[in-house]
């Protein structure tokens, strides 16, 4: 069964980088899917972050578009997140997730806490 | 944009059904498809129902999903209630340019 995988550091500071990587197995990740990234601040909801497509296509959540970019690694079988110029308010879990058509997010990965601060 | 507005929490005994509604601000409820996804404490979300009405496999058909044009709602009914349905359950649709997860209702199975 396809499972997923996600790694990355667990403390970025203020104004820096936020990178993950998403470790996709049981299935090929030039599947006809798109491969997306949500979060969630503590104690709080679900957040859709964004999605990317085996080909480098990508949509995004229109309030952090301007600081999220996202890749694929077909040789590795990942994919990756990087959201820029973070602040406290981009601490929360951070999941990766098999899009099956429709926006439908299944599986999840067991979530990375990523915490920013000094 | 649009939100998916959800109870906060709702209560049920054992053995007994409850509806958790979604409302939809703005757009067809209709137009996209609605997904349910229950979280477990400490865990990740799993979904209970896909494309307004599915059940993945493995899921009991004791969960059922519709949707409600007149109120632009969709519903997620759980009968026959176990303590272990207690969880968060989130809705979640979409429109052309984003994804829009619910704000979650605590079931709690007293």
């Amino acid at each position: 069964q396809v499972q997923l995988q996600e790694s990355g550091p667990g403390l970025v500071k203020p104004s820096g980088t936020l990178s993950l990587t998403c470790v996709v197995s049981g299935a090929s990740i030039i599947n006809i899917t798109w491969w997306a990234w949500v979060r969630q601040s503590p104690g709080k909801g679900l957040e859709w972050i964004g999605e990317i497509y085996h080909d480098g296509s990508t949509n995004s959540n229109p309030s952090l578009k301007s600081r999220v970019s996202m890749t694929i690694d077909k040789s590795k079988n990942q994919f990756s997140l990087n959201l820029n110029s973070v602040t406290a308010a981009d601490t929360a879990i951070y999941y990766c997730a098999r899009s099956r058509g429709d926006n439908w997010f299944d599986p999840w990965g067991q979530g990375t806490l990523v915490t920013v601060s000094t | 944009n649009f939100i998916l507005t959800q109870p906060h929490s709702v209560s049920e005994s054992p053995g007994k059904t409850v509806t958790i509604s979604c409302t939809r601000s703005s757009g067809s409820i209709a137009g996209n498809y609605v997904q349910w996804y229950r979280q477990r404490p400490g865990s990740s979300p799993t979904t209970v129902i896909y494309e307004d009405d599915q059940r993945p496999s493995g899921v009991p058909d004791r969960f059922s999903g519709s949707i409600d044009s007149p109120s632009n709602s969709a519903s997620l009914t759980i009968s026959g209630l176990k303590t272990e349905d207690e969880a968060d359950y989130y809705c979640q649709s979409y429109d052309d340019n984003d994804v829009i997860f619910g704000g979650g209702t605590k079931l709690t199975v007293l």
